[in-house]
């Protein structure tokens, strides 16, 4: 079975905190994403990374970046954290291939104060 | 502009009241459409991904089918622990990348 890990469950941060949210998947999958989810709306993406070193932006990737420095893990960056980024944040993989379904971990709620 | 649009947004049934649930979408051309449950505070699971117009899959009481305009998530004799939000994602292609939009979901309650 695919596992996807993330680093909390929940998460209370201040007003222009510096945030890390980590990803972590065991199952050699070359692909990862981060989305945000908030009712009404759907997820949405954020970034995601095909490869190591390697990201590219989504839909709202504005205030938010990046790392992945190994194929496992991959992490979200909040550089200054804001209340307009308290959201349900959900990470994803995928192998590489034709078959496109996603795997998601658990979810961080952040809640910014 | 490549959407995704699900009905209703809630719905509830009495175990055993039958119902399906529908996701509408405009993309250029469909690669995937894919269903997923999610519980509270819990991340997405998988269910299904569907290719082609005509094409159904079934797990347990769920069976998904697809259309070339929508799909349907039809439930046959619900049970309490199917109460859970069902989300719809469409596999679309942006700046030559591949990714899923999702609907907002549909809120399924199933009562004793």
């Amino acid at each position: 079975d695919v596992k996807v890990t993330q680093s909390s469950r929940y998460l209370v941060k201040r007003t222009g905190e510096k945030v890390f949210l980590e990803c972590v998947q065991d199952m050699d999958h070359e692909n990862m994403f981060w989305y945000r989810q908030d009712p009404g709306l759907g997820l949405r993406l954020i970034y995601f990374s095909y490869d190591v070193k390697m990201k590219e932006k989504g839909d709202i990737p504005e205030g938010y970046s990046v790392s992945r420095e190994k194929k496992e893990r991959f992490s979200l960056i909040l550089e200054s954290a804001s209340t307009n980024q308290t959201s349900m944040y959900l990470c994803a993989s995928r192998e590489q291939g034709p078959r496109y379904e996603q795997y998601f971990g658990p979810g961080t709620r952040l809640t910014v104060t | 502009e490549d959407q995704v649009t699900q009905s209703p947004e809630a719905l509830r049934l009495q175990e055993g009241e039958s119902s399906s649930l529908n996701c509408s979408y405009t993309v250029s051309g469909l690669r995937g459409l894919f269903w997923y449950r999610q519980d509270p505070g819990k991340g997405p699971e998988f269910l299904f991904t569907l290719y082609s117009a005509g094409e159904e899959k079934e797990k347990e009481r769920l069976k998904a089918t697809l259309t070339k305009k929508e799909s349907f998530l039809h439930i046959t004799a619900p049970k309490p622990e199917d109460s859970a939000t069902y989300l719809c994602a469409v596999q679309a292609v942006d700046g030559g990348y591949n990714k899923l939009i999702f609907g907002a979901g549909t809120r399924l309650a199933v009562h004793p």
